[in-house]
């Protein structure tokens, strides 16, 4: 079955700093990889997806992530971090064979002045 | 442009009480699921339905059922709610494309005393 860790459930950064949230999946072939973000109070929003085309993928607020097949990896950066990306963010994989999104149980970002 | 459409947003309940949670979304998408989201365990799957007419459990499905209304709407219903059910409730639907997200809703917090 496939599963997603999440390596560090807490990170804080000081606001200008690099940010990298980690996430490691496990499959067989290579799956369909999501970013979501969810900001107090509210739902979860689509950050970025992979979706077998370029291994860099870019997405909302700054943000982008990168495949890496041979480490089994599809970790979330942003060369700048902002005081209004402080959320939690959740990796998801999606099997190719079902139809249910995995989540790794998350990273709460913590932003500092 | 609604998306998914969760009411209601808070409830509280007592021991032993029934709550039904409903969701609508108007993007003729064809899945629909229900999560439950609890501090530190990311984002279970309760339910789920795959089109009009069908349901399977997911992961955490002891202590609810789910009506799959019609293709806008999945209802969760706590027949006889516990206090291990308090927690925030997401629904969300999807496309049935493997490279295309699942939409959220914004939740329901429910807690039960």
């Amino acid at each position: 079955a496939q599963s997603v860790t999440q390596l560090g459930s807490h990170v804080s950064v000081s606001e200008g700093a690099l940010v990298l949230l980690r996430c490691n999946y496990s499959s067989s072939v290579p799956p369909y990889l999501f970013w979501y973000v969810q900001y107090p109070n509210q739902g979860l929003q689509l950050l970025l997806k992979y979706t077998s085309a370029a291994t860099l993928v870019k997405g909302i607020n700054g943000f982008e992530a990168e495949f890496k097949k041979s480490e089994t990896s599809f970790h979330l950066t942003k060369p700048s971090a902002h005081m209004s990306d402080a959320a939690e963010y959740f990796c998801a994989v999606s099997e190719y064979s079902t139809d249910k999104l995995i989540f790794g149980t998350g990273t709460r970002l913590q932003v500092f002045p | 442009n609604a998306g998914v459409t969760q009411t209601p947003k808070f409830q509280v309940l007592k021991t032993g009480q029934s709550m039904t949670l409903q969701c609508a979304q108007d993007m003729n998408h064809n899945s629909m699921y229900w999560y439950r989201q609890d501090p530190g365990m990311g984002l279970r799957l309760i339910y789920y339905s795959a089109s009009e007419g069908t349901t399977d459990k997911g992961e955490v499905p002891n202590g609810y059922n789910v009506s799959r209304l019609n293709k806008r709407e999945f209802s969760l219903r706590l027949e006889s709610a516990a206090p291990s059910q308090t927690s925030v409730y997401f629904c969300a639907s999807w496309s049935g494309k493997s490279n295309q997200p699942q939409h959220f809703g914004d939740g329901t917090r429910l807690s039960i005393l």
